[in-house]
């Protein structure tokens, strides 16, 4: 039990669809992250919050916009998703600044098909 | 920029056998290295880090230390078993800890 849950746990989805990720901490930690996890390559950091506020953003494509509205809960909005963006998208919170040297603390993934 | 490469997998040992997983850097600044693993159907776990050259970071039996002269952070243990089947994700955090670099991930399987 890692404290940090992600729904759904498997999505698939047409070109047009527009479909959110939901991530949970229940470790009252203070950040939280998004990771993109695709076959063969690095895990990608995505979005970076702090304190419900956005600390990094590594220059992600506009068609996935997150949103934090408190510090346990982050959404991964998604909307004209292309077939390379299938992959599994991890969740993760630490407890301090958002600083990534901070220990986090990673949910299951969403596993998404790009149709 | 910054970088992670670790060794390509599968990796197949036998249990009780010596695990080694290399993984070099490369990067500017004073990084923070990472070992993370993930286990099957679950998310990255913190395995052990090192903040600064010649520390090691241990856990669970795994080992690595932080070698700024050769710019590596190996994976060692000693004796692994079946239940430590995983990938194992080397990782780096700038001198900031703004940004993580990940490796590509070195599965593990441990057979009896």
């Amino acid at each position: 039990e890692t404290g940090v849950t992600q729904t759904p746990r498997h999505l698939v989805m047409g070109m047009t669809n527009k479909k959110s990720l939901k991530c949970e901490q229940h470790l009252g930690h203070n950040a939280m992250y998004w990771y993109k996890q695709s076959a063969k390559k690095p895990l990608e950091l995505m979005f970076v919050y702090s304190l419900e506020e956005r600390v990094e953003n590594n220059s992600v494509p506009s068609r996935f916009s997150p949103e934090c509205p408190n510090s346990s809960h982050l959404f991964l909005h998604l909307h004209t998703l292309q077939p390379e963006d299938s992959a599994l998208y991890l969740c993760a919170s630490s407890q301090a600044s958002g600083l990534v040297t901070d220990t986090q603390y990673f949910g299951p993934g969403t596993r998404l098909t790009v149709l | 920029g910054n970088s992670v490469t670790q060794m390509e997998g599968p990796v197949t040992l036998s249990e009780e056998a010596f695990l080694t997983i290399n993984c070099t850097y490369t990067a500017t600044g004073y990084p923070s290295l990472f070992w993370y693993v993930q286990y099957p159907g679950e998310g990255l776990q913190l395995l052990l880090k090192a903040t600064k050259a010649d520390d090691k970071g241990s856990n669970k039996g795994f080992e690595a230390t932080y070698r700024k002269e050769t710019t590596s952070f190996h994976l060692e243990k000693g004796s692994v078993q079946v239940s430590d089947s995983a990938v194992y994700f080397c990782a780096l955090s700038d001198q900031a800890g703004n940004q993580f670099y990940f490796g590509t991930g070195t599965s593990l399987t441990v057979i009896p």
